[in-house]
């Protein structure tokens, strides 16, 4: 199975900041990627596919880059609703896999 | 406005089957596909399976010998067994519907995970 590296695995950030959160596979999964949001108590919500589509709805301060094995998602300016963790999946191949998450805290 | 609400037994014990069910509403199971994912206390979420609306499903190789998703098209609901569970099953479980949107030029899809139930929580124990 394709493994999925989340980096870092939990940041401090303060409303306002630029967050950058990078998601690794072990292979290449072209650009088959999306990153999903959960709130604590919370199912996972969709905000990005296809490493950079941004889903209908989703606030415009979320953008994911990246292509091959290594992809991006970056908060422009983290809003106090952004506070929680997120995760990478990849839908390249089967079994899909999930990073382990990124937890975004407040400083 | 599609939603999905996942229900079954929150307490299963060691050997027996788990059995939840996924209701659709808002949308007809016939015409996507549908993913179960699953997520133990305090850890990251897994993805477990899923079941295409033919009928067609793939499942992650750790559960393949004791899972079954299958599609109830009169009730509009998707169904997850889980056979011989132990305490490692225990998790909160979600269903998905599967987005996907044709890749251009190869044809072939990207897939996401677009809709979410609530989830139900399942714990193994005597």
């Amino acid at each position: 199975a394709i493994q999925m590296t989340q980096s870092p695995s939990s940041l401090s950030a303060s409303v306002g900041d630029r967050v950058t959160i990078t998601c690794r596979a072990s292979q290449g999964i072209r650009n088959d990627l999306g990153w999903y949001q959960q709130k604590p108590g919370k199912a996972p919500e969709l905000l990005i596919y296809a490493a950079s589509t941004l889903q209908s709805g989703v606030p415009s301060r979320f953008s994911g880059s990246g292509s091959g094995s290594d992809f991006t998602l970056t908060i422009r300016s983290l809003q106090p609703e952004d506070f929680a963790t997120y995760y990478c999946l990849q839908d390249y191949d089967y079994p899909w896999t999930f990073g382990q998450g990124t937890k975004v805290e407040i400083k | 406005q599609v939603q999905l609400q996942e229900s079954g037994p929150g307490l299963v014990k060691p050997s027996e089957t788990l059995s939840l069910t996924c209701s659709v509403s808002g949308d007809s199971i016939s015409s996507h596909y549908w993913s179960w994912i699953r997520q133990p206390p305090g850890k990251g979420l897994e993805w477990i399976g899923y079941i295409q609306y033919s009928g067609t499903t793939n499942y992650i190789p750790s559960l393949k010998s004791r899972i079954t998703i299958s599609l109830d098209t009169p009730k509009n609901e998707v169904s997850l067994k889980l056979n011989s569970v132990t305490a490692a099953d225990t998790a909160m479980y979600y269903c998905a519907r599967v987005g996907r949107v044709r890749r251009v030029p190869s044809g072939d899809y990207y897939y996401y995970l677009d809709v979410w139930g609530k989830g139900t929580a399942v714990t193994v124990s005597s």
